[in-house]
């Protein structure tokens, strides 16, 4: 069966400092890869999406990156965090059938930036 | 913006008794999903209706969708203190994104 992972659960950094955040899927091969982050009492607001190994999208402009250096991981980055990057960002993977296919989600990392 | 709205934004109920949901949504889709969250979780996947039917059932959910109208509604009979959580109905096109919109946050009190 396909299980999805992120780390870290949850992350405090200080303004202007950088960030790593790691999605991982298993049990599938080429899926599309996903990084959306949810503001309190909101919806979410897709980020990057990705087809394939080195293919993002980027849905928002912002000070936010994303990268995929193997077919089943995602990585969420900054150079400088700001305030209003705190949220919970949640990574999610689909396969190719559905059009648009479900989305299987990641347990979620909370970032509070201070 | 394309991100749809749930209806109501927030519903509390006493176990056993019903709890409706309803969606509207702005674009043509292929389907629309319905999906819960819990309380700083991720996102569950409940059920898929696509365009071309109307109602669909699973379990104790019953799902519409009127196209004609752009809406839909998610029905949980029966309700248990463990349907507590927010539900988004989640839609697309002819693409991989979905569009969420801000969820109803159910409770339900035993």
């Amino acid at each position: 069966s396909q299980t999805i992972h992120q780390w870290p659960a949850t992350l405090v950094q200080p303004v202007g400092s950088p960030l790593s955040l790691e999605c991982t899927v298993e049990g599938t091969s080429n899926p599309n890869l996903y990084w959306y982050r949810q503001a309190a009492g909101r919806g979410l607001q897709l980020l990057f999406y990705s087809v394939g190994i080195g293919q993002i999208s980027s849905e928002v402009p912002q000070n936010l990156s994303a990268s995929r250096p193997q077919d089943r991981q995602f990585i969420l980055s900054s150079k400088k965090l700001l305030l209003s990057d705190s949220g919970f960002y949640l990574c999610a993977w689909s396969g190719l059938a559905g059009d648009p296919g479900t989305q299987y989600f990641g347990p979620g990392t909370r970032l509070t930036v201070l | 913006s394309q991100q749809g709205e749930e209806d109501p934004q927030a519903l509390s109920i006493q176990e056993g008794e019903n709890a409706t949901m309803n969606c509207s949504y702005k674009t043509s889709i292929n389907n629309l999903q319905w999906y819960r969250q819990n309380s700083g979780r991720g996102l569950v996947h409940l059920i898929l209706i696509r365009s071309n039917e109307r109602e669909k059932h699973s379990g104790r959910l019953r799902v519409t969708l009127d196209t004609s109208k752009k809406s839909s509604s998610l029905l949980i009979t029966a309700s248990r203190a463990a349907d507590t959580a927010s539900y988004f109905c989640v839609y697309g096109g002819s693409n991989y994104k979905l569009t969420f919109g801000k969820g109803t946050l159910l409770t339900v009190n035993p």
